[in-house]
């Protein structure tokens, strides 16, 4: 298995544009969970996904984000509109219930100017 | 979820062993202990984790006290590749989610 695959890996992008994150789970993992890590705040959870339904979502900073999972092999993350405060890298990760631990995506470097 | 304590940060010459230090004094009784590692740049890596028993795996042990208010991650031969921030995290398993604190800024010298 190729692990957790997130793209893009580095994202430039202008403040007030539409930024789109995507990430592919592991194959038949059935949680999905959606990190953002700064130097300041460390590693925060946003949301996280059981069987492509969203569980818990309070760690979200605002409703300028939004995540959906339209089936088990595919989620995003949405800014819009991006900030200059909302640089920060964004991992993904995907486990299985019942087994040890979640596997990390190489995540994605959002950098908005 | 419980709360953990770590040292900030910790030396370690390679080739001896790297024992890691976790304080978890309200740890329910449904409550796992999990380590993670982040190697710089990289996503977390899932290490080991354990309820009350010992525990070892091809990368490390997990020593958890009788009590279960504390727990030590033990890298037996730590090398170069070992420098990470070591994470040490107590949630109740995948009904639960993992709150990362600040964890401990493992050193791997020569």
């Amino acid at each position: 298995d190729a692990g957790v695959i997130q793209s893009p890996r580095h994202e430039v992008t202008e403040m007030g544009q539409e930024v789109t994150l995507r990430c592919k789970p592991i194959s038949g993992h059935d949680y999905l969970f959606w990190y953002r890590q700064t130097m300041m705040r460390g590693l925060e959870l946003l949301i996280y996904f059981n069987n492509n339904v969203p569980i818990d979502d309070s760690g979200m900073p605002e409703d300028r984000f939004s995540a959906k999972m339209p089936n088990a092999s595919f989620s995003t993350l949405k800014i819009q509109p991006s900030e200059p405060r909302d640089s920060a890298v964004y991992f993904c990760a995907s486990s299985l219930w019942g087994e040890g631990g979640y596997t990390f995506g190489s995540g994605t470097r959002l950098t908005v100017v | 979820d419980a709360k953990t304590t770590q040292p900030p940060s910790m030396d370690c010459a390679e080739g001896r062993a790297a024992n890691l230090p976790c304080n978890h004094s309200t740890i329910s009784g449904n409550e796992y202990v999990y380590w993670y590692r982040q190697i710089h740049s990289q996503g977390p890596q899932y290490i080991i984790h354990g309820l009350k028993n010992n525990e070892t795996n091809e990368m490390a042990s997990l020593i958890i006290t009788e009590d279960r208010k504390s727990s030590t991650l033990i890298l037996p031969h730590a090398t170069l590749r070992d420098t990470a921030v070591y994470y040490c995290i107590v949630s109740r398993g995948s009904q639960g989610n993992l709150i990362f604190g600040k964890g401990t800024k493992l050193s791997v010298k020569p």
